[in-house]
């Protein structure tokens, strides 16, 4: 089992539609999750971290399911600049003993006028 | 300006060759990754530093070489032993402590071979 699973989408939507994401994890011991935001061609930039209590950023909503393992990302009234890659991130352990950021493969959302 | 600065942006390899990517931050952050990202795959760690002159290796080390000389400066060497090179390669910085865990990205490298 991948570490971090994530659809790949396309995940096509119109402008004002809510949509989300879920991306599930292996490591049941991870502490810290985000959601990055990576444009085409471009770096991976935070779009928020997910708490226990879950959490809002104006139209972006994250939540943690620990029990099943899992986060999510809604995006409601989806704007055309939302269209991106959205990128699930965990907490990992090298071999070393060493926590790493372990990153999904992406959720591409399409958002049509 | 402040941030982190990856140069160049677009490299091209010939066969045989070692190949160096930049990576300097002004932010004071003190740990620091080079990352690769190939399409359908997520970003892959291949060194990191916690601190000045000291790094380790990531998942996918082999091929690589890192230096850690200054605390802005952190650069990648590609060498010829990397078979498959061609990929986006992205530098991040970490600030230890504070915001745990949370990572920030330079623009990144397209490496491309000839």
């Amino acid at each position: 089992r991948k570490e971090v699973e994530q659809d790949p989408g396309p995940f096509n939507v119109p402008e004002g539609a809510t949509v989300a994401f879920n991306c599930t994890y292996s490591n049941s011991a991870s502490q810290s999750f985000f959601w990055y935001r990576q444009d085409c061609r471009k770096e991976p930039k935070l779009l928020m971290s997910v708490y226990s209590s879950g959490n809002e950023d104006g139209r972006f909503t994250a939540q943690l399911n620990r029990a099943s393992q899992y986060i999510s990302l809604l995006i409601r009234d989806s704007k055309l600049s939302d269209s991106a890659t959205y990128l699930c991130v965990v907490i990992g352990t090298l071999n070393t003993g060493f926590q790493k950021l372990v990153f999904g493969t992406g959720t591409r959302l399409l958002v049509s006028p | 300006d402040g941030g982190i600065t990856q140069s160049p942006k677009y490299l091209f390899r010939k066969e045989g060759q070692n190949v160096t990517l930049s990576c300097e931050q002004n932010l004071n952050h003190d740990a620091m990754y080079w990352y690769r990202q190939d399409p359908g795959q997520g970003l892959r760690l291949i060194y990191y530093s916690q601190i000045v002159n000291d790094f380790q290796k990531g998942d996918i080390a082999e091929g690589y070489s890192v230096s850690r000389e200054k605390k802005e400066s952190f650069p990648l060497t590609v060498t010829s032993a990397q078979k498959n090179p061609t990929a986006f390669y992205l530098c991040a910085t970490q600030l230890k402590g504070v915001a745990k865990n949370i990572q920030y990205f330079g623009a990144g490298t397209r490496l491309s071979v000839l």
